[in-house]
């Protein structure tokens, strides 16, 4: 089976302009996860969601940073405008939130952003 | 707010020896987890503790959970080259939160 596939897997791009991260989950999971991995903070939880809606978003550092999930096989993470800060690699995993499962996350290869 | 400590976050040590990594949690945690992270790679799932006095074994590494202590310990026996990598522990606060919070990672260096 396929595993959390996410693109592009490098990016980069000059400050001030947007950046789209793409995700799509493992079928069947009904929950996604978008982290951010630097040096300095390690991984952070920046948004999730259930069955496509949004439940916590508290971890977005700002309003430059958005997300939708339209459809239960994909989601976006958008940045706009980006600045050098926002450069890291962006995880996206995925996981089955029913009962008697592990709770696990799978994870995609990741997105490495670099803004110039 | 969950927190999660690992120690140390670097060991550089040589193969045929053995080894524990820490991963202390702040609060009550349902679950354990441990991940493995290799340069520039993924992360993937190495065990998952369920409960108080869980043990899960994987060739070289053990991993075991103590709820009453918070702590989780990683054991790498008779360590090899291949084991090189970063290795995370993760809790899940519980209480209807449903992402994983990790520690910084520890950054383990085999060397021949």
């Amino acid at each position: 089976d396929a595993g959390v596939i996410q693109s592009p897997r490098h990016e980069v791009t000059e400050m001030g302009q947007e950046v789209t991260l793409r995700c799509k989950p493992i079928s069947g999971h009904d929950y996604l996860f978008w982290y951010r991995q630097t040096m300095m903070r390690g991984l952070e939880l920046l948004i999730y969601f259930n069955n496509n809606v949004p439940i916590d978003d508290s971890g977005m550092p700002e309003d430059r940073f958005s997300a939708k999930m339209p459809n239960a096989s994909f989601s976006t993470l958008k940045i706009q405008p980006s600045e050098p800060r926002d450069s890291a690699v962006y995880f996206c995993a995925s996981k089955w939130g029913g009962q008697g499962v592990t709770g696990e996350l799978f994870f995609g290869e990741g997105s490495r952003l670099t803004v110039l | 707010e969950l927190k999660v400590e690992q120690n140390p976050l670097f060991l550089s040590m040589q193969e045929g020896k053995n080894y524990t990594i820490y991963c202390n949690y702040s609060t009550t945690s349902d679950r354990l987890y441990w991940y493995r992270q290799d340069p520039g790679k993924s992360l993937e799932s190495l065990f998952v503790l369920l409960s108080n006095g869980a043990v899960k074994q994987e060739g070289r590494l053990m991993a075991s959970l103590d709820t009453k202590a918070r702590l989780s310990t990683l054991h790498i026996t008779a360590a090899v080259h291949d084991l090189s990598a970063t290795y995370f522990c993760a809790g899940n606060s519980g209480g209807g939160a449903d992402g994983l919070t990790f520690g910084k990672g520890t950054h383990l260096i085999i060397q021949p």
